[in-house]
Formats: structure tokens, C-alpha cells, sequence
């Protein structure tokens, strides 16, 4: 069965080190996969999708992900985080053969200090 | 900047009560989704729509119902509210792979 799962439920960071949040997915065909933001008492944001390509994929605020097939993975990084970048952050996927569902991982919260 | 609207931003009630909570988008989008989300964990597709008079359940069973009787509208409905029922309540629209949120209804039901 296709599934997402995010290794870390919470990451704490100090202001200006750099941070990845993992995301591994279960897929036996070719996917679609995006990182989404939540900010507090907000919906979703979009930071950045892959869909082909380069497996390299830059986003918003700094944000980059990198698609890796092999090890089923495309965790989220960033060099150097700021207060802001405190929030909620999903990986989800959808697949090619019906891009009108997405899935969700539970989600890992990102705690910038300063 | 996303235009999904939902309304209300947050609604205590009690069991029992029908309640309707509102969506709506200007983007033109045809497909449109109802998600359910409880703290620390991931959202849960609960109903979807392809268009107008198109709904379809999710993967998540939920006692709500849906409508689209209009392109930007897509209002979620509760006959009868229980404990059960309190939750994350997100709306979303999408076009070309991208989905676009609303802001959230947080329902507590008492």
C-alpha cells in the first residue's frame, strides 16, 4: 500500500543552523510529491513540488527538497532557519496513475529558537 | 495568494446540533476536497468533488455530507454533532497538482 511517513515528529533548532526534515514514501509506481506548510491556526501552504525533472527542487523561503528514488525519499532542507520558519510542515504524495487524491504524513513540527 | 474562503473560523456547540460549515473559492477551481485534521496527525480526505453535482467520499469515513451545487461553493454539513465529531476541519481546491487550502474551521463539539 502507497504511504508517507515522516521520521520526526518534532525538530528543534537554533536560529541560523541549517535543518532537513525527512520524508520517505511507499510507492510501487511512479509519484508526484510535494512539502506543505502550516503555520499556526492557518491552512496549508505549498513550499515546493516534484514532479520530473531534476531531483533537485527549490522552494519558497529558502526551502529545497531533493528527490531521491532509490532510497524512496525527499527530505526537506534548509541552510540556515529563522523564527519564522516555525510551523507545521507535510509531505504528501499522489501518483500517476490518479493525481485526484494526495496523501499526508503525520507531519513534523519545526521549532526555530533563538 | 490562494483564494479559498471558509466560514466559521472556529465553532463550539453542543451534541446534537445540524451545523454547516462553509467553503468557498473564486479561483474557478472544478475539484474540490474536504479534509479532516486532528492534532499530530496527518489530514484525512473525507469527502471530494470533480465539479458541480459531483461528490465522493474519501478514505476517511465521516457522518458528514457534501454539496456542489455551485462551482465555488463546497459547504460540508453535520445533522447531528457529537464529541466524536471535534477536529480540523480544511477545504482545499486544486488545479494542475497543486492544492490550494483554506484556512480551517477548528469545530469542538461539547
Amino acid at each position: 500500500a502507497q504511504s508517507v511517513t515522516q521520521l520526526d515528529s518534532q525538530v528543534p533548532v537554533f536560529e541560523e543552523a541549517p535543518v532537513e526534515l525527512r520524508c520517505n514514501y511507499s510507492s510501487s509506481v511512479s509519484v508526484y510529491l510535494f512539502w506543505y506548510v502550516q503555520y499556526p491556526n492557518q491552512g496549508l501552504q505549498l513550499l515546493l513540488k516534484y514532479l520530473s525533472g531534476s531531483t533537485l527542487v527549490k522552494g519558497i523561503n529558502g526551502f529545497e527538497a531533493e528527490f531521491n528514488k532509490s532510497q524512496t525519499s525527499f527530505h526537506l532542507r534548509k541552510p540556515s532557519v529563522h523564527i519564522s520558519d516555525t510551523a507545521e510542515y507535510f509531505c504528501a504524495v499522489t501518483f500517476s496513475y490518479n493525481t485526484d487524491k494526495l496523501i499526508f504524513g503525520t507531519g513534523t513540527r519545526l521549532q526555530v529558537f533563538p | 495568494e490562494a483564494d479559498i474562503y471558509q466560514t466559521p473560523r472556529y465553532l463550539v456547540i453542543g451534541t446534537g446540533k445540524k451545523i454547516t460549515l462553509e467553503c468557498s473559492q473564486t479561483m474557478g477551481h472544478d475539484k474540490m476536497y474536504w479534509y479532516q485534521q486532528d492534532p499530530g496527525m496527518e489530514l484525512h480526505l473525507i469527502h471530494y468533488s470533480y465539479g458541480v453535482n459531483s461528490t465522493e467520499k474519501g478514505d476517511l469515513s465521516s457522518e458528514s455530507t457534501v454539496s456542489r451545487i455551485r462551482t465555488e461553493h463546497f459547504p460540508l454539513t453535520l445533522e447531528s454533532a457529537r464529541p466524536s465529531h471535534t477536529s480540523q476541519y480544511l477545504c482545499a481546491s486544486t488545479v494542475s497538482l497543486e492544492q490550494f487550502f483554506g484556512p480551517g474551521t477548528r469545530l469542538t463539539v461539547l
